[in-house]
C-alpha cells in the first residue's frame, strides 16, 4: 500500500526566503510522485511531477523537487518565495499496480510574510 | 480545453435531502475521480472510473454514497440520504492513462444543515 507524509500542515516565510516543503512516501515498487497546488476556492493544480526519467524536476512558478530513493523523499523547494505562492501544497503517490489512483497527503499551507 | 466542469458550485441542503454532485471530464480522458476534502480527513479519494467502469469504490463512506458515470462525457455522486457529516468539498478529477497527472474541477462545496 501507498502512503505519503508531509511534515509540517503549516510553513510561514518571509517574501524572498527559501520555501522548502517536505515530502515522504511509502511504496512497494518505484513510484510516481506529484506535487499539487491548490489556491483558495479552486481545485488541485499539478505543480510537477516525477516519473523516472530524472530525479530533480522542474515544476511550474520556479518549484522544483528532488527525488531521492534512499530517503524515500521528494522534497519541495523554491529558492525565493513570492507573495503569491501562499496557497496550500499537496505531495501525492501513484504507481504502475495502483494505475491511475492518486494516494495524497495531508498538505502544507504556504504563509508569505512581505 | 474548458477543464473538468462540476456543478454545482456550493449546494446547502437539509439532513435527509437527496443530493446529486455532476461532473463532465475533459474529452478524451479514460479516468475519471471522485475526491473528497475535509478539514479532519484531508482528500479522499470516493471512487473511480476507467472508461466508464467503476474500478475501486472502497472509499465510498457507505450506501448512502453512489456514482455512476453514464457515458464519457458525464458522471453524478448522489448522496440519499444526506447528514451533516458529509459536509465537504467534493472534487472531480480527470485524466489519461499510464500515471498521467490528474486534472481537479473546482469543487463543489456541499453544506448540510
Amino acid at each position: 500500500a501507498q502512503s505519503v507524509t508531509q511534515l509540517g500542515s503549516h510553513v510561514s516565510v518571509s517574501e524572498g526566503a527559501l520555501v522548502l516543503l517536505r515530502c515522504n512516501y511509502s511504496s512497494s515498487v518505484p513510484p510516481y510522485l506529484f506535487w499539487y497546488v491548490q489556491y483558495p476556492n479552486q481545485g488541485l493544480q499539478l505543480l510537477l511531477k516525477y516519473t523516472s526519467a530524472a530525479t530533480l524536476v522542474k515544476g511550474i512558478n520556479g518549484f522544483e523537487a528532488e527525488f531521492k530513493k534512499s530517503e524515500t523523499s521528494f522534497h519541495l523547494t523554491k529558492p525565493s518565495a513570492h507573495m503569491s505562492d501562499a496557497a496550500e501544497y499537496f505531495c501525492a503517490v501513484s504507481d504502475q499496480a495502483a494505475g491511475n489512483k492518486l494516494t495524497f497527503g495531508g498538505g502544507t499551507r504556504v504563509l508569505v510574510k512581505p | 480545453d474548458a477543464g473538468v466542469i462540476q456543478s454545482p458550485r456550493h449546494e446547502v441542503t437539509e439532513m435527509g435531502q437527496e443530493v446529486t454532485l455532476r461532473c463532465k471530464p475533459i474529452s478524451g480522458h479514460d479516468y475519471l475521480f471522485w475526491y473528497r476534502q475535509t478539514m479532519m480527513r484531508g482528500l479522499e479519494l470516493l471512487i473511480y472510473f476507467n472508461n466508464n467502469v467503476p474500478i475501486d469504490d472502497s472509499g465510498m463512506p457507505e450506501d448512502r454514497f453512489s456514482a455512476k458515470m453514464p457515458n464519457a462525457s458525464f458522471s453524478t455522486l448522489k448522496i440519499q440520504p444526506s447528514e451533516p457529516r458529509d459536509s465537504a468539498v467534493y472534487f472531480c478529477a480527470s485524466s489519461l492513462p499510464y500515471n498521467s497527472p490528474l486534472h481537479f474541477g473546482n469543487g463543489t462545496r456541499l453544506t448540510v444543515t
